[in-house]
Order: structure tokens, then sequence, then C-alpha cells
């Protein structure tokens, strides 16, 4: 079965400073791994996604994540936090096998001033 | 190219209701899904289709019915509503491209509340 577990339920970061949400996941087979953006009372925008292809992928406003198969993580990582960032961050999974797309239960950044 | 619609935005419900949250999309994706999201519980996935005829359960089905006799259409149903099914509504389509399953466009959600 498929799972993906965000470690943290709430980041607060100093504007300016590096950013790190993280994701663990479980899957029987290769996963295709994403992270979603939502900031308060809108819908949900991809950041990024990972498919089999490089182990770094880079997304847009900045953020970048890193497949690690051994370690079964994928987490999202910015070198310098901007206000506009504070929203809500999932880390998805999916497994064309299995036709489901899971969601992590989310991270909410804060960013202080 | 409209994506993921979903109708309506908003809905006031009283307990024992029953209504229908309609989807469409016009991508010809063959995944679609219906999610609810409820503070700190991220996504919940109640049902998904692999494609016309197909459906399967979620996480969170109980209460809920879909059917999918199109490709573009993926319309979930409220049996008998409850306070507990108060929540904000998204469905979702994606495709594969041999094993690797495209990510979710999403629809920009139903705020359902039960009274």
């Amino acid at each position: 079965a498929q799972s993906v577990t965000q470690l943290d339920s709430h980041v607060s970061v100093s504007e300016g400073t590096p950013v790190l949400l993280r994701c663990n996941y479980s899957s029987s087979y290769s996963p295709s791994l994403f992270w979603y953006v939502q900031h308060p009372n809108k819908g949900l925008q991809l950041l990024l996604k990972y498919t089999s292809a490089a182990t770094l992928v880079k997304g847009i406003n900045g953020f970048e994540a890193e497949f690690k198969k051994s370690e079964t993580s994928f987490h999202l990582t910015k070198p310098s936090a901007h206000m506009s960032d504070a929203a809500e961050y999932f880390c998805v999974v999916s497994v064309s096998s299995a036709s489901k797309i899971i969601f992590g239960s989310g991270t909410r950044l804060s960013i202080r001033p | 190219n409209a994506g993921v619609t979903q109708t309506p935005k908003f809905q006031v419900l009283k307990t024992g209701q029953s209504m229908t949250l309609q989807c469409a999309q016009d991508m010809n994706h063959e995944y679609m899904s219906w999610y609810r999201q409820d503070p700190g519980m991220g996504l919940r996935l109640i049902h998904y289709s692999v494609g016309a005829g197909i459906t399967d359960q979620g996480e969170v089905p109980n209460g809920y019915n879909v059917s999918r006799s199109t490709t573009e259409d993926f319309p979930l149903r409220l049996l008998s509503a409850a306070p507990s099914q108060t929540s904000v509504y998204f469905c979702a389509s994606s495709y594969s491209i041999g094993v690797e399953v495209t990510e979710a466009f999403f629809g920009q959600g139903t705020r359902l509340t039960v009274v």
C-alpha cells in the first residue's frame, strides 16, 4: 500500500532563512511524488514533481526537492524564505498500478518578519 | 480550455438532505477523484475512478456515492447529509504516461456546510 507522512504539522522560519519541509513515503512500486501548495482560502497549486527522472527536482518560486530512495524521503527546501511563502504544503504520492493519488496531512509554513 | 470545473462553489444543506456535487473535466483524463479537506487532516480520498464505468472506494467513502458514465463527468452524491460531512470538497483529474502518473489537476472546490 502507498502512504505519505509529513513529519511536521507546523514549521515557522524567519524571512530570508532556509525552509525545510519533511516528507517520507511508502510505496510498493516506483512512486511519482509531488508537492502542492495551498494559500489561505485558495485552491491547490503544483510546486514540483518527481517522476523517475533526475532525483533533484526544481519547482516554482525557488523551491526544490530531492528524491532519496534509500531514505524513502522527498523533502522540500528553499534557500531563503519570503513572506509570500506562508501557506499549507502537501506532499503527495501516486502509483499508477494503484491508480490512486494520496495526500499527506499537510505542513503549515509560517514566516516571521 | 476550462480544466476541472466543480459546481456549486458553496452549499448549505440541512441534515438528511441529499445532493450532488458536479465535476467535469475537458482534458480527456482517465483518472478522476474526489477528496474532502478538513483542518489538520490534509485531503482524504473519498472515491476515485480509473475510467468510464469503473469506480472504487478511497479512505473515507461512507455516506457518498459516485458514478462515471462518461470520461468527462464524475459526480459525487451525498445520500443523507450529516454535520460530519461539513467540509471542503475537491475534484481532481489526472492521467498516466506509461507507469508514471501525472500530477492531479484540481477544481476550485466546493465548501459544504451541513446544519
